[in-house]
C-alpha cells in the first residue's frame, strides 16, 4: 500500500481540465511544500511535471498546475490534449523516515 | 546533454546480486544527489534509496535495509545500486534519478535497467 492516495483513474474528453488528488497525512503533503508530480508514459521514465506544490520545470505547459489544501495536493491539467493520456504519480518529501514517498499512481484517459 | 545513462537489462537467479550503474553527463556530478526508484512490472513507483554524489552519505527505505547499497565514483560521474539476495518481487524496472541538495523532488531521470530474477 502507497504512502500517499491517488485515484486509480481518472478521464476527461480533449480540451477540458482534470484534477488528480494526492493525499497524505501531517508528516508529508501536509506539513511540507514539497509536493512534486510527474507524469509517466508506457514503457518511458517518469517525467517531472511540478515541483515544491506549484512550480513548473522549465519546458512543463502551463497548461500543467498544482495546489495544496490541508494533507491533500492537487494536479489540474487544463485543456486536456490527447497527449496527456498517461500515468501521473505525486511524491513528497515525508518526516517519518526523511525520505521520499510515492503515490500509487492515477491513470488518465483522454476519451 | 544533460542526462543519466544507465546500464543493460539484467537477469539473475533468486538469491543473487545485481549491481546497476548510473552514469551522468553534462552537469556537475557532485552537485546533485542521486536516488534510485524502482517500478515492478504493472505497478506504481517505489523510492530506494539515496546518496549524495559530494560525499557518499546515504539514506535507505528501511524494507531494504541490509540488502542494498549505493555508492558513486566520482572520477566517473557514476552511481551504483546493488542489491543482495534477490527474490521474485525484486524484478522491476530500476530508475536512477537526479535531485538537487535543497530539493525534494527528481528532475532528471535515467532510462531504467530492467532487473529480471528468474529461477
Amino acid at each position: 500500500q502507497s504512502a500517499l492516495t491517488q485515484p486509480a483513474s481518472v478521464s476527461g474528453s480533449p480540451g477540458q481540465s482534470i484534477t488528480i488528488s494526492c493525499t497524505g497525512t501531517s508528516s508529508d503533503v501536509g506539513g511540507y511544500n514539497y509536493v512534486s508530480w510527474y507524469q509517466q508514459h508506457p514503457g518511458k521514465a517518469p517525467k517531472l511535471m511540478i515541483y515544491d506544490v506549484s512550480n513548473r520545470p522549465s519546458g512543463v505547459s502551463n497548461r500543467f498546475s498544482g495546489s495544496k489544501s490541508g494533507n491533500t495536493a492537487s494536479l489540474t491539467i487544463s485543456g486536456l490534449q490527447a497527449e496527456d493520456e498517461a500515468d501521473y504519480y505525486c511524491s513528497s518529501y515525508t518526516s517519518s523516515s526523511f525520505n521520499w514517498v510515492f503515490g500509487g499512481g492515477t491513470k488518465l484517459t483522454v476519451l | 546533454q544533460v542526462q543519466l545513462v544507465q546500464s543493460g537489462a539484467e537477469v539473475k537467479k533468486p538469491g543473487a546480486s545485481v549491481k546497476v550503474s548510473c552514469k551522468a553527463s553534462g552537469y556537475t556530478f557532485t552537485s546533485y544527489g542521486i536516488s534510485w526508484v524502482r517500478q515492478a512490472p504493472g505497478q506504481g513507483l517505489e523510492w530506494m534509496g539515496w546518496i549524495s554524489a559530494y560525499n557518499g552519505n546515504t539514506n535507505y527505505a528501511q524494507k531494504l535495509q541490509g540488502r542494498v547499497t549505493m555508492t558513486t565514483d566520482t572520477s566517473t560521474s557514476t552511481a551504483y545500486m546493488e542489491l543482495r539476495s534477490l527474490r521474485s518481487d525484486d524484478t522491476a524496472v530500476y530508475y536512477c534519478a537526479r535531485s538537487p541538495y535543497l530539493g525534494w523532488y527528481f528532475d532528471l531521470w535515467g532510462r531504467g535497467t530492467l532487473v529480471t530474477v528468474s529461477s
